[in-house]
């Protein structure tokens, strides 16, 4: 497809177990961003990708989330010792170049911590 | 799929009508503005874009303006259709950093 792709689309844990969310960037897209969104609210910043380096990751709230793009494509979010204040959408947007602001976002990943 | 907007603002038209949606932003450093349309269960999706040097842009269908003075977006919709019913956010992207601010959304009900 053309489109920023994530999966799974819904991830269902436990509390305390370990999840790993996936994106997969629109072809050729060099700057990749994660964003998380609670009900009601407009999605938050979490990290921002520029290739296989974290420019930006001032919006992880805590040691418990890390996020990986090692071949400057697709990226992997990772959460440790799941809460459940940690259930969300979990967005991800790519954009052409570092130049260019459009982000375009994909479906999400719906995590619900029980 | 996931609800967005149960607790967002609301505004009902009738189909055919256009319709105004407004948004205020709070960090004057922003200078690109963006506003996205977000149905339920997706993500959200590009409609239109303002760089701060400019004060009005337009699209099919949808105009933006910008108030720099007062911090004020809005985002104009015409004749507008049962198919634009969802919730739209304004954001913003600050001259230093990458990452979108999102405001608080609003939804938008379309009476056919």
């Amino acid at each position: 497809g053309a489109g920023v792709s994530q999966t799974p689309s819904n991830k269902v844990t436990e509390k305390g177990k370990y999840v790993e969310l996936r994106c997969d960037p629109i072809s050729g897209h060099t700057a990749l961003y994660w964003y998380r969104q609670s009900l009601g609210q407009g999605p938050e910043f979490l990290i921002y990708f520029q290739g296989t380096g974290a420019a930006d990751d001032s919006g992880l709230p805590n040691d418990r989330f890390f996020a990986v793009r090692p071949e400057g494509s697709v990226s992997t979010l990772k959460i440790q010792r799941t809460e459940r204040g940690d259930s969300a959408v979990y967005l991800c947007a790519s954009s052409p170049t570092p130049l260019t602001d459009t982000q375009y976002f994909g479906p999400g990943t719906r995590l619900t911590v029980l | 799929g996931e609800s967005v907007g149960l607790h967002l603002p609301t505004l009902s038209v009738q189909e055919g009508d256009n319709s105004i949606i407004n948004c205020a932003y709070s960090n004057s450093a922003s200078d690109y503005f963006i506003w996205y349309k977000q149905e339920s269960g997706k993500g959200p999706q590009f409609i239109i874009d303002i760089r701060s040097n400019m004060d009005k842009r337009q699209g099919q269908r949808v105009t933006v303006l910008l108030n720099k003075t007062v911090k004020h977006l809005s985002l104009q919709i015409a004749a507008t259709q049962p198919g634009d019913s969802a919730v739209y956010f304004c954001a913003e992207i600050d001259t230093g950093r990458r990452a979108l601010t999102f405001g608080s959304g609003t939804r938008l009900q379309v009476q056919p």
